[in-house]
């Protein structure tokens, strides 16, 4: 079984449409992890949820905005896509806040 | 969010050559840890240093912590082409955690 998954997997629309992606894992870990890599490989974590608590990294726009129905989801809801938004984005989880993680295989964002 | 640089950015050794990667913060760490991301994947942990000038080893990489707690390496002894991908370090500092930059490693046959 995937410990972490995420779908989709390649994600193409256009500038300012609104997508979601999902992510799920069945490790039983208390935080999870959304990332952005971009084309230069950098890896930005853009938000954390430990036990209910989410912690927002600021220089993410407010047009992104997690979602977690309950501590094994973690989903990313982005409105008002932009061409900047193209990248690979991660999940990841870990049992517990800023400890190893598991990342899921990506969502590949493609903006036309 | 914050980076940190890792050095070098690139790397292309020829197989067998030995590669290293250094990361380095301005602030004491908690712990740091090492990931590898092949080219197409998605980063993979390898391990986690917490102890001052502590040093693992996973067969041919070694990994070190400085002793100050602000520096750590990764070493690969006689490199196979299997090596290839993105290095990162990650960096815990008890209230903010990030990845370095990373360095990319190329395996010539």
């Amino acid at each position: 079984d995937t410990a972490v998954s995420q779908t989709p997997k390649y994600l193409v629309t256009q500038m300012g449409n609104d997508k979601s992606i999902k992510c799920e894992q069945n490790l039983g870990h208390d935080t999870m992890y959304w990332y952005k890599q971009d084309s230069k490989k950098f890896l930005k974590i853009m938000f954390s949820y430990n036990n209910k608590e989410l912690i927002i990294n600021e220089t993410v726009p407010n047009r992104f905005s997690p979602k977690s129905p309950d501590k094994a989801h973690l989903n990313l809801h982005i409105n008002s896509l932009e061409l900047g938004d193209s990248a690979v984005y991660f999940c990841a989880s870990s049992a517990t806040l800023n400890q190893p993680q598991h990342f899921g295989d990506g969502t590949r964002l493609s903006i036309l | 969010g914050q980076q940190v640089m890792q050095i070098p950015q690139y790397q292309h050794v020829q197989e067998g050559e030995d590669f290293t990667t250094y990361c380095n913060s301005s602030t004491t760490l908690s712990n740091i840890q090492w990931y590898k991301q092949r080219p197409g994947g998605h980063p993979v942990f390898l391990i986690q240093l917490v102890k001052s000038g502590e040093v693992k080893k996973q067969k041919r990489l070694t990994f070190q912590f400085g002793e100050a707690k602000k520096n750590s390496s990764l070493h690969i002894t006689a490199t196979q082409t299997t090596d290839v991908g993105t290095y990162f370090c990650a960096m815990n500092t008890g209230n903010q955690f990030y990845f370095g930059t990373g360095t990319s490693l190329t395996v010539i046959p």
